[in-house]
């Protein structure tokens, strides 16, 4: 019931188009839901966080959907560029204020 | 600069040998992690300590041995590793007592177990 389940694995997009990454939870108790982005030889970086009692967050070319009925969050990047290649973590906390980590997306966008 | 320092960024060592990696946070935090990060298991939490106390060992053998002598500075020693070790040990911390609102990585110590 801890497990948040990320998809796709990898993601190819083309320069200026849409890269969308999904996450699906089970426990109804998680309470936050941030995003890490990783470049190749660093750790991640939180990216964009939100808070189930809202639908939709943005900042500037990156949204977080939320489907709290569905149990789903999604990462939209707009205007994806070559410099937003990295692989990209879910995550979810718990009551315990512990977060549970999604497995991954290494997005490639291609010039 | 995240704020986290990791060294050493990468370490050779063979099954017998005793190694430790180091973390320094300049954050001022409270709480720092241990993370194992493979191609198995992405994001792996080992430990957890909060105010220099462990609060956290998620089931990580004991070839694992973590010490945190202050807030400031987390060591995990290595001994008698497995090739299935290898993998990129991340260090990170949080300002509050649990992983919380906002982690602070570190950029990693890539282990390779001969």
């Amino acid at each position: 019931q801890q497990q948040v389940k990320q998809s796709p694995q990898s993601l190819i997009v083309q320069k200026g188009g849409i890269s969308i990454i999904n996450c699906a939870y089970e426990n109804t108790a998680f309470d936050y839901f941030p995003w890490y982005q990783q470049f190749p030889g660093k750790g991640p970086a939180l990216l964009i966080a939100i808070r189930p009692d809202v639908s939709e967050k943005k900042e500037g070319r990156f949204t977080i959907s939320f489907n709290k009925s569905a149990k789903q969050f999604s990462l939209h990047i707009m205007d994806s560029q070559p410099g937003d290649s990295a692989t990209y973590f879910c995550a979810a906390r718990n009551a315990g204020n512990m977060l549970t980590f999604g497995g991954g997306t290494r997005l490639m966008v291609k010039p | 600069e995240t704020g986290v320092t990791q060294t050493p960024r990468h370490l050779v060592m063979g099954m017998t040998n005793k190694k430790s990696l180091k973390c320094e946070q300049h954050l001022g935090h409270n709480a720092m992690y241990w993370y194992k990060q493979s191609a198995k298991k992405p994001l792996e939490l080992m430990f957890v300590y909060n105010f220099k106390e462990q609060t956290e060992n998620n089931s990580v053998p004991s070839r694992f041995s973590p010490e945190c002598p202050n807030s400031s500075h987390l060591f995990l020693h290595l001994h008698t590793l497995q090739p299935e070790d290898s993998a990129l040990y991340l260090c990170a911390s949080s300002q509050g007592g649990g992983q919380g609102e906002k982690l602070f990585f570190g950029s990693g110590t890539q282990l390779s177990v001969l």
